[in-house]
């Protein structure tokens, strides 16, 4: 079935460096959502991409879908102690998943002061 | 609009009881999800329901079910308890079924013992 893989797993970083986290498909997505999860809380929506190559930003965060739709990323500039958390993507299933989301197993952010 | 609920918000049961978990969604949100969070395993997708039919079903033992009542609460069930049923099971809603945005409630943490 359809698998959406995230790297890397955890990350390590100093406040106001930049942090990535890529999300790849093994097959087309017709869109991809991010969400972040703080730790002790819940999953939270943050973006959904539909379009080949779209880019967009909300503020300090910059969101990529690929050209090819099988491949995303997010990321943060001059990360704040704020931005800690789990950051998954999520994608249309195929196979067995189709027609519900399937969530990569997300990239862990740690940001030390 | 108040946000998705769940209850109880912590429970402790032990191997062999079974437990029933319970979901009220966004007002008007007529889609429920449920996923089991785990270090582990990361978000795994249990189920979902749309209009009191359960729409798409993850690959989960049947010892778990879930069902939604006509005001578009849902609940789910499980039965058996084994001692790998301990996470964090989420509840999300969404105003259709399918690949919508998934408005997370807190989370059920279950742990068995």
């Amino acid at each position: 079935g359809q698998q959406v893989m995230q790297i890397p797993q955890y990350q390590h970083v100093q406040e106001g460096e930049d942090f990535t986290t890529y999300c790849n498909s093994s097959t087309t997505l017709s869109n991809i959502q991010w969400y972040k999860q703080r730790p002790g809380g819940h999953p939270v929506f943050l973006i959904q991409l539909v379009k080949s190559g779209e880019v967009k930003k909300q503020k300090r965060l910059t969101f990529q879908f690929g050209e090819a739709k099988k491949n995303s990323s997010l990321h943060i500039t001059a990360t704040q102690t704020t931005d800690v958390g789990t950051y998954f993507c999520a994608g249309p299933g195929g196979g067995t998943s189709y027609g519900k989301l399937t969530f990569g197993q997300g990239t862990i952010l740690t940001v030390h002061p | 609009k108040a946000g998705v609920t769940q209850t109880p918000r912590y429970l402790i049961k032990t191997r062999g009881q079974q437990v029933t978990l319970s979901c009220s969604p966004i007002s008007g949100h007529r889609s429920v999800s449920w996923y089991q969070q785990t270090p582990g395993q990361g978000l795994q997708f249990l189920f979902e329901y749309f209009s009191e039919t359960q729409r798409n079903k993850g690959n989960f033992p049947g010892r778990f079910s879930g069902r939604q009542f006509s005001n578009s609460r849902s609940e789910m069930n499980v039965s058996t308890l084994e001692l790998g049923d301990s996470a964090l099971y989420l509840c999300a809603s969404s105003p259709r079924a399918g690949l919508e945005t998934q408005y997370f409630g807190p989370g059920t943490r279950l742990l068995v013992l």
